[in-house]
């Protein structure tokens, strides 16, 4: 109950196209999505962001879809760029687990000039 | 802002020596930091929560004595590796809690090699 399902494993798009990530979630407690993208040799960094309370929320290029009923989240990166090429982690948390985050297992994205 | 450092970024030390890995909170104070470890392509995973003033709390099957964490002041938590093994070899990646409860800022992570 406490993961989050996340795919595809990887992900190649073309420069220009949309890449979508997709994560799913049981545990209903979580009240906080954040994505992170992740370098190689790098530690995270936190993208973007949503609570339950919205069903969308847009950063630039960047915008998370949020479905409260089927207890799933999705990244998408419009006109990707090579430089989105990254693995992105999609994440849960709840104030009642004290904070932690539980991550996604990660998605490789390729963007192909 | 919510800059988090680590020092070192790489570090390579023999089987059976320790090595101590420092997560900084640069420019916020952070009650809260999180130490996870990396695999090669896998995820992050929570080896426990660093808490100022406080014992860690470990993550079921993360051994305490052999991860020994230190939150002695709100901007620096330390993780200890005692009596490293080469199985112990992985990236280690801290995070601190910044402003409410959510948001966690990570740091860049030490590359850990035991030869």
């Amino acid at each position: 109950q406490q993961q989050v399902k996340q795919s595809p494993q990887s992900l190649i798009v073309q420069k220009g196209g949309i890449s979508i990530i997709n994560c799913a979630y049981e545990n209903t407690a979580f009240d906080y999505f954040p994505w992170y993208q992740q370098f190689p040799g790098k530690g995270p960094a936190l993208l973007i962001a949503i609570r339950p309370d919205v069903s969308e929320k847009k950063e630039g290029r960047f915008t998370i879809s949020f479905n409260k009923s089927a207890k799933q989240f999705s990244l998408h990166i419009m006109d990707s760029q090579p430089g989105d090429s990254a693995t992105y982690f999609c994440a849960a948390s709840s104030d009642s687990s004290a904070s932690k985050i539980i991550f996604g297992s990660g998605t490789r994205l390729s963007i192909r000039p | 802002g919510a800059v988090v450092s680590q020092h070192p970024s790489w570090v390579i030390c023999k089987s059976g020596t320790s090595v101590k890995i420092e997560c900084r909170s640069l420019d916020f104070q952070a009650t809260t930091m999180f130490w996870y470890r990396q695999f090669p392509k896998q995820s992050l995973m929570l080896m426990a929560t660093s808490n100022e003033g406080s014992k860690a709390t470990y993550e079921q099957g993360v051994e305490k004595d052999k991860f020994l964490i230190n939150h002695a002041s709100l901007t620096l938590s330390t993780l200890t590796v005692t009596s490293a093994h080469p199985e112990d070899s992985s990236f280690y990646i801290c995070s601190a809690l910044f402003g409410g409860a959510y948001e966690q800022y990570f740091g860049p992570g030490t590359r850990l090699t035991v030869t």
